[in-house]
């Protein structure tokens, strides 16, 4: 268990609708980064929040926001939803903003859109 | 860092045999290689980094060497075992991370 909590855990939803999916850092962690995991292929860096304010963008679509809050919860919102978005979506936590620091993993969600 | 090629795709090794995954980046600000393992249905785990003021690392049965010249990097594992098997990822650091395509790694017994 790496400390890092993700919900929900499966998601099924149709095309063209709006889901929100929910991030808890480890204890102490600033930095909480999104990740798209589609079938046989690798991680997809989206976006990174740190201690509240955006620090990295990667290939996140338009249709696609995030946020972390003062707590330090994240949530990646998906909208409009096609059927490629599809996939595992995963959040990871690091103690602080730089990229070299050890990214720890959550369980993901895993999203079907139908 | 926006590319990085993952060698090979699959890889059966019987137990006890090394395996070797290879990595080509192209951003030569890239400074941080980190591996990641995710067994079936779990999330990515880190086992090994590098930074590039290093060439090589070893812990245990794992190692990483890095060669900044060529541009790439590999992840050796020595004397592998079933619980080896798993899909390996690399990636490359220069800002934000970005990965490989994964390798698929089968132990045989």
């Amino acid at each position: 268990d790496s400390g890092v909590t993700q919900t929900p855990k499966h998601l099924i939803t149709a095309t063209g609708q709006r889901v929100t999916l929910r991030c808890s850092p480890r204890s102490g962690d600033l930095s909480v980064y999104w990740y798209q995991q589609s079938l046989d292929q690798g991680l997809q860096f989206l976006i990174q929040y740190y201690n509240g304010e955006e620090r990295a963008k990667g290939n996140i679509l338009e249709r696609f926001s995030a946020q972390q809050f003062p707590d330090l919860h994240s949530e990646l919102n998906l909208s409009s939803l096609e059927l490629g978005d599809s996939a595992l979506y995963f959040c990871a936590s690091s103690s602080l903003s730089g990229y070299q620091e050890t990214q720890y993993f959550g369980p993901g969600t895993r999203l079907l859109v139908l | 860092g926006e590319n990085v090629e993952q060698h090979p795709s699959t890889l059966s090794v019987q137990e006890g045999d090394s395996a070797v995954i290879k990595c080509t980046y192209s951003d030569s600000a890239s400074n941080y290689f980190p591996w990641y393992k995710q067994e079936l249905g779990k999330r990515p785990q880190l086992i090994i980094d590098i930074r590039s003021n290093v060439g090589e690392k070893k812990d245990q049965r794992i190692a990483v060497t890095l060669n900044k010249t060529a541009k790439h990097f590999s992840l050796h594992i020595t004397e592998t075992q079933p619980e080896d098997s798993a899909v390996y990822f690399c990636a490359e650091g220069y800002e934000k991370l970005t990965f490989g395509t994964g390798t698929r790694l089968t132990i045989i017994p």
